[in-house]
């Protein structure tokens, strides 16, 4: 079945250190997100790629780093700058390049992370 | 500016009853409008959508109604099962940037009463 993975599902850290969670699809979906989601809030996007190679900051971007070398793949890195890094991660694809289009979002189950 | 508002942010319903949850979008331009259940501990998944150039939608016990004059659009449950508790997000598009930001409601959590 066709599908996003996201892993691990639970992660933990000390304060200090960079963490990368992980993204695979097998969609065949050109774009592809990385939301944030803490408790009460909805889905703030942290960011996105339109094509391989190509990324573009969302709105809370600051201390989180991303790739896209492969279609199928768009591993996150929280950084230490990161200040408040403990939250749900929510990985994202969608068939249209760079969500211009008129097709929803499939997400991945998340990973929860929690630095102390 | 960019903003979906939802209402209300918790429902709590008595199984068999409907349930409905009105989001209202600011830009005119939007066009796609999907709605997604997340239940604890997953991902959002889509369960239905609308499109502009349709008033209503249905799939079974849910539909969706829109607006666009008043920019608004609704999720409405007929006979509510336990398994229908979730969170529920709307979303829109906002078509002023280079992309498809999209913009998605603050939630809200279903509860249905057996």
């Amino acid at each position: 079945d066709g599908g996003i993975t996201q892993s691990p599902k639970y992660l933990f850290r000390k304060e200090g250190q960079n963490v990368t969670l992980s993204c695979e699809q097998n969609l065949n979906h050109d774009a592809m997100y990385w939301y944030r989601q803490d408790p009460g809030q909805g889905l703030r996007l942290i960011y996105y790629s339109q094509i391989v190679n190509d990324f573009q900051k969302g709105d809370i971007a600051e201390g989180y780093s991303v790739s896209r070398e492969k279609k199928e793949s768009f591993p996150l890195t929280v950084t230490s700058a990161q200040k408040n890094p403990t939250a749900f991660y929510l990985c994202a694809s969608s068939r249209g390049q760079g969500g211009r289009s008129n097709s929803p979002l499939h997400f991945g189950n998340g990973t929860r992370l929690t630095v102390t | 500016g960019e903003n979906v508002e939802q209402h209300p942010s918790t429902l709590s319903v008595q199984e068999g009853d409907s349930a409905v949850i009105k989001c209202t979008y600011s830009d005119s331009a939007s066009n796609y409008f999907p709605w997604y259940k997340q239940e604890l501990g997953k991902g959002p998944q889509l369960i239905i959508d609308i499109r502009s150039n349709v008033g209503e939608k249905k799939d079974q016990r849910i539909a969706v109604t829109l607006n666009k004059t008043a920019k608004h659009f609704s999720l409405h449950i007929t006979e509510t099962q336990p398994e229908d508790s979730a969170v529920y997000f709307c979303a829109a598009p906002y078509m002023k940037t280079s992309y498809d930001k999209v913009i998605f409601g603050p939630g809200t959590s279903l509860s249905v009463i057996p």
